[in-house]
């Protein structure tokens, strides 16, 4: 099946600096990709959705200057939480979707804990 | 504002046991309902429903869309200590290329033994 990877699965960050989380489609080109964050005991809240060479849609919500995200290539996304605070620490995952009718296909998942 | 609404959002039962997960919907521009387990990491795919009333199985689980009265239903039975974990229920909403999930707060489903 469609594997997306995610780096990196764990990281741990002074309050105030800047993380790169990236997500990366192994075997198969991603029109779009999504990023979603997860808070403890709660579900899965989309952030944006990130389509290659273009801006990204940001949900309601969600300051696009705090989580900028690039989408270089079509197997590449990359999400930036700058000046992090505590309040930031989350599980993010991003999802790729080869478009057409196929389901989303789902990283592991990077655990975000800031200082 | 679209809903995807999960019930019940918890459960314990013992194994051997049949279970049935519930989700309903609304929502504008429906393509899909999805399901998924997440158990430490990101959700697995489970299901992919487009059509109203046609069952989907795979091994002990399976599910059904009822596009009329806008939910789905994801059963287990025979269920293991294995099949613990949070489920999900998704919507795919959007219009033309574009699309994107709505989820639902998820049942935390826990079999013992």
């Amino acid at each position: 099946g469609a594997v997306v990877s995610q780096h990196p699965s764990r990281v741990i960050c002074k309050s105030g600096t800047s993380v790169k989380i990236e997500c990366r489609s192994l075997d198969f080109q991603a029109t779009t990709m999504f990023w979603y964050r997860q808070f403890p005991k709660q579900s899965l809240m989309l952030m944006a959705t990130s389509n290659e060479g273009s801006k990204a849609t940001y949900e309601q919500g969600v300051e696009k200057d705090k989580f900028l995200i690039n989408h270089a290539s079509l197997t590449l996304s990359t999400l930036t939480v700058t000046s992090a605070h505590p309040e930031d620490s989350s599980f993010y995952i991003c999802s790729a979707h080869p478009g057409g009718t196929y389901e989303q296909y789902f990283g592991p998942g990077t655990r975000l804990t800031v200082t | 504002e679209d809903k995807v609404v999960q019930s019940p959002l918890s459960l314990v039962v013992h194994e051997g046991d049949t279970v049935t997960l519930n989700c309903s919907y609304e929502v504008t521009n429906f393509r899909s309902l999805l399901w998924y387990k997440q158990e430490k990491k990101a959700p697995t795919f489970l299901f992919m429903l487009t059509s109203s009333g046609i069952e989907k199985k795979s091994g002990r689980l399976s599910s059904i869309l009822d596009k009329k009265e806008l939910f789905s239903i994801l059963n287990i039975t025979a269920t293991q200590t294995g099949d613990s974990a949070v489920y999900l229920c998704a919507v795919e909403i959007g219009t033309g290329t574009a699309s994107k999930l709505t989820f639902g707060t998820g049942t935390r489903l826990q079999v013992t033994l």
